[in-house]
């Protein structure tokens, strides 16, 4: 079975713009979070989709959104991007939202100058 | 406010040891609890997990222990193995007045296992 996948892989881009990432979550996942990666955070919750609805939501600006497909693909949008947005992006899935192992993928290395 | 803390950097240990990496947490509602490792340039991989009903799961080389007084949990790999380098993350979920089980995740632990 497929992993999840993420595209792109590696992203620069200037202040002020935006941009979208992708995740194809595992076959049969409908669930898909998403956390950003930095060298002095760790791992931070972004917010969590499941058919289609955002079930949860960490502690980021309303400049990080995020959607779901029907298939269960979601994509994540940052507008009007800063400096201190630079990081990994990770995209994880899980079968059903909940108490359920989730699955990451490689992610995407957002830099932005 | 980090609730799950991962307080050593780092860790260094020889080939055949054993690696024993901690993890505290302070939200008495965090009732699942899992290890992952990353490798540089990847995602990270579900290693193990445990429910707060147990104190320990094993799984191969790989066993988490946990104290629920103590807030506690650790992760074991004996023996330790070259291929085992790596940063090791602990993550936490549970509910807190509704459904809510997001990951929250440590800093994580670089394991360097030397040969």
């Amino acid at each position: 079975k497929a992993g999840v996948t993420q595209t792109p892989r590696y992203l620069i881009k200037t202040r002020g713009q935006q941009v979208t990432l992708s995740c194809s979550p595992i076959s049969g996942h409908r669930s898909v979070s998403w956390y950003q990666q930095t060298p002095g955070q760790g791992l931070q919750f972004l917010f969590e989709y499941f058919s289609e609805t955002q079930r949860n939501k960490g502690n980021f600006p309303g400049r990080f959104s995020g959607r779901q497909f029907s298939n269960s693909r979601s994509e994540m949008n940052v507008s009007t991007l800063e400096l201190g947005d630079s990081a990994l992006y990770l995209c994880a899935s899980s079968r059903v939202a909940g108490r359920e192992t989730q699955y990451f993928g490689p992610g995407t290395r957002l830099l932005v100058l | 406010d980090q609730q799950v803390k991962q307080n050593s950097p780092s860790l260094s240990v020889q080939e055949g040891r054993i690696s024993i990496l901690n993890c505290d947490y302070t939200n008495s509602m965090f009732d699942y609890f899992l290890w992952y490792k990353k490798y540089p340039a990847e995602g990270p991989t579900f290693l193990i997990s445990i429910s707060s009903i147990k104190d320990k799961n094993e799984d191969g080389r790989f066993t988490v222990f946990l104290n629920k007084s103590a807030k506690h949990l650790s992760l074991h790999i004996v023996p330790s193995q070259p291929g085992d380098s790596a940063v090791y993350f602990c993550a936490a979920s549970g509910t807190s007045g509704g459904s809510n089980y997001k990951l929250t995740f440590g800093k994580g632990t670089l394991l360097t296992v030397n040969p």
